[in-house]
């Protein structure tokens, strides 16, 4: 079993658009991220949750929604996508600030 | 935030050599973490290790939190480690920050 998924894993869309990422994990962990790679290689953290609530929030357009039904589930919604919201997402999750284990990732361009 | 710098930024080896990789830190940390990221993107954690010195097969990893910079070791090195080993610590509130990685490439 996969620890954390997410989905989709490649994700080609027009400029404007709206669409969601999904990310689970099944480790029981209580803290979930979505970071952000950009095309040199950089991982930034967009979002933290602990038992569903958003513990921090960069510096991200409001355009990226979080949202945290529960402990194991964190998705992401971006709305009126644009060409500079090319790269890779992942998600990850913690249990509080021990070892962070990363999803696969999900590549997104944006046409 | 804490400032993260890893050194070098990128390293060619010939496959049998060891390495070392460095990651200094501005400021007092709680957590420091090693990743690989392979070529198909995937990151892995290798270790967590925000004080002490912990081995894993043919690599090892070392922090001196007081003296704030972290050293991993790879040795007897293989063509599957290529790929770009970060470095991440935070101080609290759980927001990791990430270095900008060294960039491996092992050639046979």
């Amino acid at each position: 079993d996969t620890a954390v998924s997410q989905t989709p894993k490649y994700l080609v869309t027009q400029m404007g658009n709206d669409k969601s990422i999904k990310c689970e994990q099944n480790l029981g962990h209580d803290t979930m991220y979505w970071y952000k790679q950009d095309s040199k290689k950089f991982l930034k953290i967009m979002f933290s949750y602990n038992n569903k609530e958003l513990i921090i929030n960069e510096t991200v357009p409001n355009r990226f929604s979080p949202k945290s039904p529960d402990k194991a589930h964190l998705n992401l919604h971006i709305n009126s996508l644009e060409l500079g919201d090319s790269a890779v997402y992942f998600c990850a999750s913690s249990q509080g600030l021990n070892t962070i284990y990363f999803g696969e990732g999900s590549w997104l361009t944006v046409v | 935030g804490i400032q993260v710098e890893q050194s070098p930024p990128d390293l060619i080896l010939q496959e049998g050599a060891n390495s070392t990789l460095r990651c200094n830190f501005s400021d007092s940390v709680n957590n420091l973490q090693w990743f690989h990221q392979n070529p198909w993107g995937q990151l892995i954690n290798l270790f967590y290790i925000p004080s002490g010195t912990k081995q894993n097969g043919r690599l090892s990893a070392t922090t001196v939190a007081t003296e704030r910079y972290s050293l991993l070791y790879i040795s007897s090195s293989q063509t599957t480690d290529s790929g770009v080993y970060f470095c991440a610590v935070a101080g609290g509130y759980q927001k990791v920050t990430f270095g900008i990685g060294t960039k491996l490439q092992v050639i046979p």
